[in-house]
């Protein structure tokens, strides 16, 4: 089971702003970056943000990260159909015997 | 242009050992900053991160599957090899490889995230 909660899906009308939340602990989000990555269906994930709040070159500014504390936030503004895919948020933990890296249970955005 | 290619065998029988070679172009596991994952995904599931190893050699691994990992480099084919071992049907998924970076930034955060990703390769564990 993944140490980083999201919402199981989130659905919005095409133009209208869906936000994503990731929650974690003082391990892992409290303390370390968080990136998101988008899946669409049948590909391979593709970073969409890292260090909580940059976009990889190619990325629209449409997409946003934010973190306070032990959680994270993806935004997703005017919202087009292209968006429907899974995301997935992660990050480092420092917990149990060594680093490692975790990822969020992901969340299906749905374009109604 | 940073590419990566999972390749394997698509199935395995229970308790037989996988080997996975991810063969990548437009980059150096030598240079200073730079690594190789594993994550997989079982079908319908999440994404659950499985190792990476960085490009002085350093190597991490999930808690839950240490045991049963082994990540390995052959800088000279621009390789990076990951072999599982104990294979059972919950390990069915696909497997991917990724790129890396890691550097500490100027607050002293650990930077990284896998910023390209391979397309990917099915494997089935059945008898």
């Amino acid at each position: 089971q993944s140490v980083l909660t999201q919402p199981p899906s989130v659905s919005a009308a095409p133009g209208q702003k869906v936000t994503i939340s990731c929650s974690g602990s003082s391990s892992n989000i409290g303390n370390n970056y968080v990136s998101w990555y988008q899946q669409l269906p049948g590909t391979a994930p593709k970073l969409l943000i890292y260090e909580n709040n940059k976009r990889p070159s190619g990325i629209p500014d449409r997409f946003s990260g934010s973190k306070s504390g032990t959680s994270a936030t993806l935004g997703i503004t005017g919202l087009q159909t292209g968006d429907e895919a899974d995301y997935y948020c992660g990050t480092w933990d420092s917990s149990l015997s060594a680093p490692h890296y975790v990822f969020g249970t992901g969340t299906k955005v749905t374009v109604l | 242009q940073i590419t990566l290619k999972e390749s394997g065998p698509t199935l395995v029988k229970p308790t037989q050992t996988l080997t996975l070679t991810c063969t990548f172009s437009g980059f150096s596991l030598s240079t200073s900053g730079v690594g190789v994952g594993w994550i997989r995904q079982p079908p319908g599931k999440a994404l659950e991160w499985l190792a990476l190893i960085y490009w002085d050699d350093d190597k991490r691994y999930s808690p839950s599957l240490k045991s049963r990992l082994t990540i390995t480099k052959d800088t000279s084919k621009n390789q990076v090899v990951l072999t599982m071992t104990n294979m059972d049907p919950v390990d069915t998924a696909t497997y991917y490889c990724a790129h890396s970076w890691d550097y500490y930034d100027s607050s002293g955060y650990y930077s990284n995230a896998f910023d390209i990703w391979g397309q990917g390769t099915m494997v089935t564990v059945s008898s």
